[in-house]
């Protein structure tokens, strides 16, 4: 079965400081796809990136990047120079590939992230 | 990505009580997802919404309590059934357009507090 843990459940920074989630996972697929999103304090569910387990280029998106190391089963995101707008909820997720496995998402627990002024 | 739409955005429901909750994309997707999220928690799947078919729920979900429809490709319901205030949470439905490739989108989301 896979699992997503994100270990902190809450991180509180300064506004510009740097800030880093981190996401472990759980799989017995080699083909599997990772996800971050974002939950601001409205509710909705905002896709920030995919992963697929072939690819461990990492990322960088404005402020925002991504680590894979699949040696440690670690896909971890950082957000540079945080802004009070960045404060949300941040969930890592996994779904494995294939017809049979459905798409289904198995998200984190999630990382309150809370930017201060 | 696709624009998903849900109806209501926010309810307050009465226990023994039913909810249908409608979500709505502006274009066809093959693949409809319905989650909950409790309060403070992370998002579970509910079940997966089959065009044309029963759906598929998991484990710790049932029909009974949440019957889903799926009449076409661009729009399912789910029914919460005999509410109580354990159901309080947020229902999203997300979407995909084909099986074991593509990034699911979320609706806005649906808050319900039962009371």
């Amino acid at each position: 079965a896979q699992k997503v843990t994100q270990a902190q459940t809450e991180i509180s920074v300064v506004e510009k400081e740097d800030v880093t989630l981190d996401c472990v996972y759980e799989t017995r697929d080699t083909t599997y796809y990772l996800f971050w999103y974002k939950q601001p304090p409205s509710g909705e569910l905002v896709f920030l990136i995919r992963r697929n387990s072939f690819d461990e280029q990492n990322e960088i998106s404005g402020r925002y990047s991504w680590n894979f190391q699949k040696s440690t089963s670690s896909f971890n995101f950082t957000i540079t120079a945080s802004q009070v707008v960045d404060s949300a909820v941040y969930f890592c997720a996994l779904s494995e590939a294939g017809e049979a496995a459905g798409n289904k998402l198995t998200f984190g627990g999630g990382t309150r992230v809370l930017v201060k002024p | 990505s696709a624009v998903i739409s849900q109806k209501p955005s926010r309810d307050i429901c009465q226990r023994g009580t039913s909810l249908t909750i409608q979500c709505q994309v502006d274009s066809q997707v093959t693949m409809m997802f319905w989650y909950r999220q409790q309060p403070g928690q992370s998002l579970t799947l509910i079940a997966t919404a089959n065009q044309g078919s029963e759906a598929t729920y998991e484990s710790g979900f049932v029909i009974d309590k949440f019957p889903i429809s799926r009449p076409n490709l661009t729009f399912s319901t789910l029914t919460v059934s005999n509410m109580s205030p354990e159901d309080s949470s947020i229902y999203l439905c997300s979407v995909g357009r084909r099986s074991g490739q593509e990034t699911q989108y979320f609706g806005p989301g649906t808050r319900l507090l039962v009371l």
